[in-house]
């Protein structure tokens, strides 16, 4: 079975632009949750999607968007970045809801703010 | 809120020797805790989880962990420590409703030949 994959890997922006970065969980799994990870800040959770509906949020600002599609693959979106958006992004996904299951991270997107 | 706080943001063991990583939580309820590992480059691994029952948990690797509740804490062991377990490791525990995990700082794991 595959795994999670995110596209793209790599990115590069300039501040004020727009991105949009990609998650596709394992198939079959309903749950897929977005993190952000800095050298200083650590891991932060930006938000879960769950049958395409949002269910928590982090402490993130309005400019961090996500959705998630029928088939579960999600999106987030990140508007007019700034230089500390410049970060690791990880897309995990989980077969279901309840807090004691496993989620599968996926690769990463690194994105790079210029 | 819950939390985490890993002591030690970096740990150097010798190959073979004990790997003992440290982690204390913070919860208002019962704990769902996990460890997971980050190699260079990549995402999270699970290493081991603790939910509820048998509260020494054995996971992938040869590594293991032990709830202590009256200590708040979910050590992460390996009795033989291997070259290939250099990496980046992150204790976290689950947040009521949904799959939110609140990670710990990460612990580098720095293994001498």
């Amino acid at each position: 079975k595959a795994g999670v994959t995110q596209t793209p890997r790599y990115l590069i922006k300039t501040r004020g632009q727009q991105v949009t970065l990609s998650c596709s969980p394992i198939s079959g799994h309903r749950s897929v949750s977005w993190y952000q990870q800095t050298p200083g800040q650590g891991l932060q959770f930006l938000f879960e999607y769950f049958s395409e509906t949002q269910r928590n949020k982090g402490n993130f600002p309005g400019r961090f968007s996500g959705r998630q599609f029928s088939n579960s693959r999600s999106e987030m979106n990140v508007s007019t970045l700034e230089l500390g958006d410049s970060a690791l992004y990880l897309c995990a996904s989980s077969s279901r809801g309840g807090r004691a299951n496993e989620q599968f991270f996926g690769p990463g997107t690194r994105l790079t703010v210029l | 809120a819950q939390s985490v706080t890993q002591l030690g943001s970096h740990v150097s063991v010798s190959e073979g020797a004990l790997v003992l990583l440290r982690c204390n939580y913070s919860s208002s309820v019962p704990p769902y805790l996990f460890w997971y590992v980050q190699y260079p480059n990549q995402g999270l691994q699970l290493l081991l989880k603790y939910t509820t029952g048998a509260t020494l948990v054995k996971g992938i690797n040869g590594f293991e962990a032990e709830f202590k509740k009256s200590e708040t804490s979910f050590h992460l062991t390996k009795p033989s420590a291997h070259m290939s377990d250099a990496a980046e490791y992150f204790c976290a525990v689950s947040e009521t409703g949904g799959n939110k995990l609140v990670f710990g700082a990460g612990t580098i794991l720095r293994v001498k030949s």
